[in-house]
């Protein structure tokens, strides 16, 4: 099955201590994406990466870390969590990224909730 | 400025009526714009895009999006909601990498 496998589900953890939230697709996509969501604010982009070792920040990158050294993986690196990074994260992966051709169709993982205490 | 702006929290219709969710968005360069959407406790799913060509585009679940140049607008629609059609909605933006989406629109749909 086509999919988006994001872990874990439920996080919960205290100021300061790194975790990684891993991210793997198994669609061969080349596009891959870290979101935030917040209410009222909805979905903030926080890295993409349009290749292997190609990495770019998105709108909210402050505190956040990503590695692109495999085509299926894109974990999100929280090295210093804070409260304010208490958040619903959601990645995504698509075969082409808006503007490349016609397949930039975005597959969401489940999400992963954290909380940082 | 935000690329991207919803600007109803929610929209209330019933079931049968036709559904109108509003996007805008701030003109700069080719607009590549989307719409998806969230169920309870899931992640989002695609339902339709617009690139360039036709100013109606056809989407899933037999919802349409109808692009509007002048007004800058990419508003959402249904000719007949269902109850299973209450869910959030995102409009976003998307530029070469880059995404940004709209705040969301709870859609409720009642019987």
């Amino acid at each position: 099955e086509a999919q988006v496998t994001q872990n874990p589900r439920y996080l919960i953890t205290v100021t300061g201590k790194k975790l990684t939230v891993t991210c793997s697709q198994n669609m061969n996509h080349e596009y891959m994406s870290w979101y935030r969501q917040d209410p009222g604010l909805g979905l903030r982009q926080i890295y993409y990466s349009m290749n292997v070792e190609v990495t770019d920040k998105g709108d909210v990158p402050e505190g956040y870390k990503v590695s692109r050294k495999e085509k299926r993986n894109f974990p999100l690196i929280l090295e210093s969590p804070s409260p304010n990074q208490t958040s619903l994260y959601f990645c995504a992966s698509s075969y082409e990224f808006p503007g490349q051709g016609r397949n930039e169709k975005l597959f969401f993982g489940s999400g992963t909730q954290l909380s940082v205490l | 400025a935000q690329s991207v702006a919803q600007p109803e929290d929610q929209v209330n219709v019933a079931e049968g009526n036709p559904l109108t969710v509003k996007c805008t968005y701030s003109v700069s360069g080719n607009p590549y714009l989307f719409w998806y959407v969230q169920y309870p406790n899931r992640g989002l799913q695609f339902l339709l895009k617009y690139i360039t060509g036709d100013n109606l585009v056809k989407g899933s679940y037999g919802f349409e999006a109808e692009f509007n140049k002048s007004q800058t607008s990419f508003h959402l629609k249904k000719p007949s909601a269902l109850v299973s059609d209450s869910a959030l909605y995102f409009c976003a933006r998307g530029s070469w990498g880059k995404f940004q989406f709209g705040a969301g629109t709870q859609v409720v749909v009642t019987p």
